[in-house]
């Protein structure tokens, strides 16, 4: 089946910290990845996506890249702000499917004091 | 830019009522998608439109839930006989309906579902 798996949060980092968020994933076939991020009191928002293996996403700093053989696609930030704080969610969509539903993990809560 | 919307984004509800949500996806897109996300948990699919098309419904939409759109526009999303598991923030997406590597899902606020 097709599922993903978020490393447990929360995560709490001082500013300037270097952010990694894991995600592993299960598909049955070759998914588009993604990562969509919620700020309080906001909807979903697409943050990045790679559609196929070795890819790179990346917008606002945060990078991740689609490996095939780890089966992941982790989360990265260098300089984490303040304005980071928010939940972030992995997220997959198998392609060759005409369905288009996307399988997200639970999430991963960040917390970024100055 | 008139993204997503979803109308109301709040209700609260008595246990047995039935309730209706809207969602009104960006203009020319002709997918939308339903998702339920309860406490600490990520979206759970629930429904997908092509245009004016019900193409799937996941396990989770029971006998008691019902969506629709019309004219390929607007969807609504009813809820009859509401339980108190139903309570739970309720997410529509939209997107272009392109090829499925490039195609993006763009949610909307979502409308925040309590059971009393």
């Amino acid at each position: 089946g097709n599922s993903v798996t978020q490393m447990e949060g929360p995560v709490t980092l001082s500013e300037e910290a270097f952010l990694t968020i894991n995600c592993t994933y299960t598909a049955t076939g070759y998914p588009s990845l993604f990562w969509y991020v919620q700020y309080p009191g906001e909807g979903l928002q697409l943050l990045l996506k790679a559609t196929k293996a070795d890819d790179k996403g990346s917008n606002k700093g945060f990078e991740a890249t689609y490996r095939k053989e780890t089966t992941s696609f982790h989360l990265e930030k260098g300089s984490v702000q303040v304005s980071d704080s928010a939940v972030y969610f992995c997220a997959l969509k198998n392609r060759g499917s005409t369905l288009g539903r996307l399988y997200f993990g639970r999430g991963t809560q960040l917390t970024v004091w100055p | 830019d008139t993204g997503v919307s979803q109308d109301p984004r709040h209700k609260i509800t008595k246990r047995g009522q039935n309730v209706t949500f809207r969602c009104d996806p960006i203009s020319e897109h002709n997918r939308l998608y339903w998702y339920r996300q309860t406490l600490g948990q990520g979206p759970e699919f629930l429904t997908y439109f092509q245009n004016e098309a019900q193409l799937e419904k996941s396990r989770l939409l029971s006998d008691r839930f019902s969506a629709e759109r019309p004219k390929g526009s607007f969807s609504t999303l009813e809820i009859q006989r509401t339980e108190q598991g139903d309570s739970a923030m309720y997410l529509c997406a939209s997107s272009l309906g392109q090829t499925d590597s490039t195609d993006t899902q763009y949610f909307g606020p979502g409308t925040r579902l309590t059971v009393l």
